[in-house]
This record gives structure tokens, C-alpha cells and sequence, in this order.
């Protein structure tokens, strides 16, 4: 079964300090999909990336980055220079295999960014 | 634009009550869902489905019916409300996705429905 991990429940960082999510995942499947959502405190829950597991490069989108590494299950996420705007819970999530298979999500971290 | 609409976005509701949470896409998605998060347990999926006519429970599905009216809608019912179902229910559709192509398979959520139960 498919199994997401964030082991940091709450972290608090002084802005433009860099910060990293971690998340970690078990699944049996040799092809899956990994994703990060943004939830701010307005509520809304916002797409940020998705990540297929035969693509190991990381990437880099501004300020964010994602770690993806097969050999650790893992999929960090780090915010580069963090800001008050950054303030949010962050969830990781996993979908096993081609198709429909529904995501499954971690707890979430919360991030306060403090000026 | 209206992506995914849910309805309503507020309600109480006694012990016992019953109630439905409506939930309409506009993107022509295949595929929709139900999930309830609670404080520090994350987003839990109660049923989904897979396509029209087709619905499949969910990690958490006791207590909660659902209708897959159409290609556009998917309700979730509540048949005896209970405290325990007090949360803040999401729906969200999705298209199906395969490797290679440009679809990213995410998720596109509506804005919530916060549901307490007394």
C-alpha cells in the first residue's frame, strides 16, 4: 500500500532564511507520481508540482526546488529565501502507477515564516 | 471560470441530521473525489470516481454515501450525522494522466465545505 510521510509536523523560520520540506514515500509500484500542494491560510489548496518517478532531475521553479531521490524515497522541497507569503501548510502526495489511481497525501507541514 | 464548485460552504447540523454536499466540475474530467481533512491528519479520501457511473470507497468511507450523477457532479451524502464527521470536506476532479504526456494528473480542488456537527 502507498504510504506518504511528513515528519515535520510545524516549522518556523525567520524570513529570507531557506528552508527544506521533507517528505517521504513508500510504494510497490515501480511507476508512480509525486505532487506538492500549497494550502495558505485562506484555505484553497494549490497545485505546485508533480514529479513521474522515471524523472530524476530536480527542478527548480524561482525561489522553489524539489529533491527527488529514488534511493531514499524521498521528495524534498526547499524554498529558497523564504517569505511572509510562503507561510502555509505543505502537502506532499503520491499516486501509484498510469491511470487513476487517487493521490494519497501526506499530513502536511506547516511553515511560518516570520519577518 | 468556475473549475470546481462545491456547495454549501458552511453548515451545522445536529446528531442524526442527514445532509448532502453538492460538488460540480466544469473541465470535463473524468474523474472526481471526495476527501475530509482534520487537524494534523491531512487529506483523507472518502470515495471517489474513477469515471461516470463508476464509484469506489475510499480510505475512510463509513458513514458517507455518494452519487455520481453525471459527468459534472458528485455528491456526498451524510445519512445520520455524527460529531466525528465534523471537518472541512473537499472535492476536486481530475483528468487521467499517462507517462509522456503533457497533463499533469493533478487534482483541482474546490474551495472547501466546513461542516460542524453538534
Amino acid at each position: 500500500a502507498q504510504k506518504v510521510t511528513q515528519a515535520q509536523t510545524e516549522i518556523s523560520v525567520v524570513e529570507k532564511e531557506d528552508v527544506t520540506l521533507d517528505c517521504v514515500y513508500e510504494t510497490r509500484d515501480t511507476t508512480y507520481y509525486l505532487f506538492w500542494y500549497k494550502q495558505p491560510p485562506s484555505g484553497e489548496l494549490v497545485f505546485l508540482i508533480r514529479r513521474n518517478s522515471f524523472d530524476e532531475q530536480n527542478e527548480i521553479s524561482g525561489r522553489y526546488s524539489w529533491n527527488f531521490q529514488k534511493s531514499t524515497s524521498s521528495f524534498n522541497f526547499t524554498i529558497t529565501a523564504s517569505q511572509v507569503v510562503d507561510s502555509a501548510v505543505y502537502f506532499c502526495a503520491l499516486s501509484e502507477a498510469v491511470g487513476n489511481t487517487p493521490l494519497v497525501f501526506g499530513k502536511g507541514t506547516r511553515l511560518s515564516v516570520i519577518a | 471560470n468556475a473549475g470546481v464548485t462545491q456547495t454549501p460552504k458552511f453548515q451545522v447540523l445536529k446528531t442524526g441530521q442527514s445532509m448532502t454536499l453538492q460538488c460540480a466540475q466544469d473541465m470535463n474530467h473524468n474523474s472526481m473525489y471526495w476527501y475530509r481533512q482534520d487537524p494534523g491528519m491531512g487529506l483523507r479520501l472518502i470515495y471517489y470516481s474513477a469515471s461516470e457511473g463508476t464509484t469506489d470507497k475510499g480510505e475512510v468511507p463509513n458513514g458517507y454515501n455518494v452519487s455520481r450523477l453525471n459527468k459534472r457532479e458528485f455528491s456526498l451524502r451524510l445519512e445520520s450525522a455524527a460529531p466525528s464527521q465534523t471537518s472541512v470536506y473537499f472535492c476536486a476532479s481530475s483528468e487521467w494522466f499517462l507517462a509522456g504526456a503533457t497533463n499533469t494528473g493533478e487534482l483541482f480542488f474546490g474551495e472547501g465545505s466546513r461542516l460542524t456537527v453538534l
